[in-house]
């Protein structure tokens, strides 16, 4: 069974506008990754987050992790074309155990 | 980004046939992974090799054979596939086995 489950499975918005995409664990987490995906090509780090209720920012994008460290969520802030991919959430169960992902949610910005 | 690289990038094969995947990092990382990504499923994690010690083999068929002859290379070698074999192989490495993996392009694979 997928213990990491993401949401939406697909999103597909209007450039300019804000979205936030989801991911949880029925685990406590050490670390929670965020990677994106350009179809059919290798994943780009975003993020790490171990810290309960740590929340870190790449130019449109933050990441958060509540407080029992079992959910995060992404969030886009005017998305833009460029924004457009696979996002994929990946749990670290225990410091150096090995990443497990979930299957991704498929983001369509339309200009 | 060119810190993994992955070639060949596209693969067909037969099932009799036999080919290499390879892998190569410029990021003095030690650790190295191969993943495969199938349609609609997770990320699978294959083997992980550190110190060119293999560390994890995640119960793969027998027809994919990894090799790590140095930190920086890892090649995956492959015969007498099947047709699920088909997906985008991906190669990742890290500094240590507990630091942020960064992955390479992938190589999509197609078995006939």
């Amino acid at each position: 069974s997928q213990e990491l489950e993401q949401s939406p499975q697909s999103l597909i918005v209007q450039e300019g506008k804000n979205l936030t995409i989801n991911c949880t664990s029925s685990k406590t987490l050490y670390g929670l990754y965020w990677y994106k995906q350009k179809y059919g090509e290798g994943l780009i780090f975003l993020m790490m987050l171990q810290k309960g209720g740590e929340e870190k920012s790449h130019e449109k994008i933050t990441a958060k992790l509540d407080e029992k460290k079992q959910q995060s969520s992404l969030h886009i802030t005017a998305s833009q074309p460029s924004h457009a991919g696979i996002y994929l959430c990946g749990e670290e169960e225990t410091s150096g155990s090995r990443l497990t992902f979930g299957e991704g949610t498929q983001l369509t910005v339309n200009p | 980004e060119t810190g993994v690289t992955q070639t060949p990038r596209h693969l067909v094969m037969g099932m009799t046939n036999k080919k290499s995947l390879k892998c190569e990092q410029h990021l003095g990382h030690n650790a190295m992974y191969w993943y495969k990504q199938s349609a609609k499923k997770p990320l699978e994690l294959m083997f992980v090799y550190n110190f060119k010690e293999q560390t994890e083999n995640n119960s793969v068929p027998s027809r994919f054979s990894p090799e790590c002859p140095n930190s920086s290379h890892l090649f995956l070698h492959l015969h007498t596939l099947q047709p699920e074999d088909s997906a985008l192989y991906l190669c990742a490495s890290s500094r240590t086995e507990q630091e942020t993996q960064y992955f390479g392009p992938g190589t999509r694979l197609l078995v006939l």
